[in-house]
């Protein structure tokens, strides 16, 4: 078991639908993060959130929207995507300084249709 | 960014050892490393601060040339659980982004 939780597992979605993953530490970290990773390659990140604030978003479409409402829990609302989108999506969680550990969750399989 | 791991996949015997090489192209302040076995998550092993710093976790250890760029990570008498893919991981001073290296495949058999 992991110490940060995402939810759901998996999901399957239309081109047209609106939905949210959801991530949820009780670790005390205050950096939090999502990565995308595809089959056969590394994970890539997109979204930092430190102290509740967006920190780096790696030039990421607009139809991927992040939401950090406190400091235990990070959403990825996803609107419009694109076949291309699907993949595995990893969240993560740290102590907000360089150097430190990320700690990450099992990750929502998302499959485009 | 991307750091360039080598090699891009190993097999091995339980017992051998087997060197883990990952390389940047940018100055680097800190190199992680990672496992990641096939549908799980990316699972902590060590980080590295400083140059030349050697640090170890029971038969896996790891080196860091701070000069180079280069981070090594070392694993000694293989178990048939050191099997997955291994990613280093580095940021740079200041921020708080780690960029993934391209990944060792790592497969121990009897």
């Amino acid at each position: 078991d992991t110490e940060v939780t995402q939810t759901p597992k998996h999901l399957v979605m239309g081109m047209t639908n609106k939905k949210s993953l959801k991530c949820e530490q009780h670790m005390g970290h205050r950096a939090m993060y999502w990565y995308k990773q595809k089959a056969k390659k590394p994970p890539e990140l997109m979204f930092v959130y430190s102290y509740e604030k967006l920190s780096i978003n790696e030039s990421v479409p607009s139809r991927f929207s992040p939401e950090c409402p406190n400091s235990s829990l990070l959403n990825l609302h996803l609107h419009a995507l694109q076949p291309e989108d699907s993949a595995l999506y990893l969240c993560a969680s740290s102590h907000p300084i360089n150097g430190q550990p990320q700690h990450f969750g099992d990750g929502t399989r998302l499959s485009i249709l | 960014q991307q750091p360039v791991q080598s090699p891009q996949a190993v097999i091995l015997r339980e017992g051998e050892d087997a060197v883990i090489n990952c390389s940047s192209s940018k100055a680097l302040y800190s190199v992680h490393w990672y496992r990641q076995k096939h549908g799980e998550a990316p699972v902590f092993l060590m980080i590295l601060l400083k140059g030349g710093e050697q640090k170890g976790h029971d038969k896996i250890s790891a080196s860091f040339n701070e000069k180079k760029q280069q981070s090594s990570l070392y694993l000694t008498a293989s178990q048939l659980s050191y099997s997955g893919t291994y990613f280093c991981g580095t940021d740079k001073l200041g921020a708080n982004n780690l960029f993934f290296g391209t990944g060792t495949r790592l497969t121990v058999i009897p």
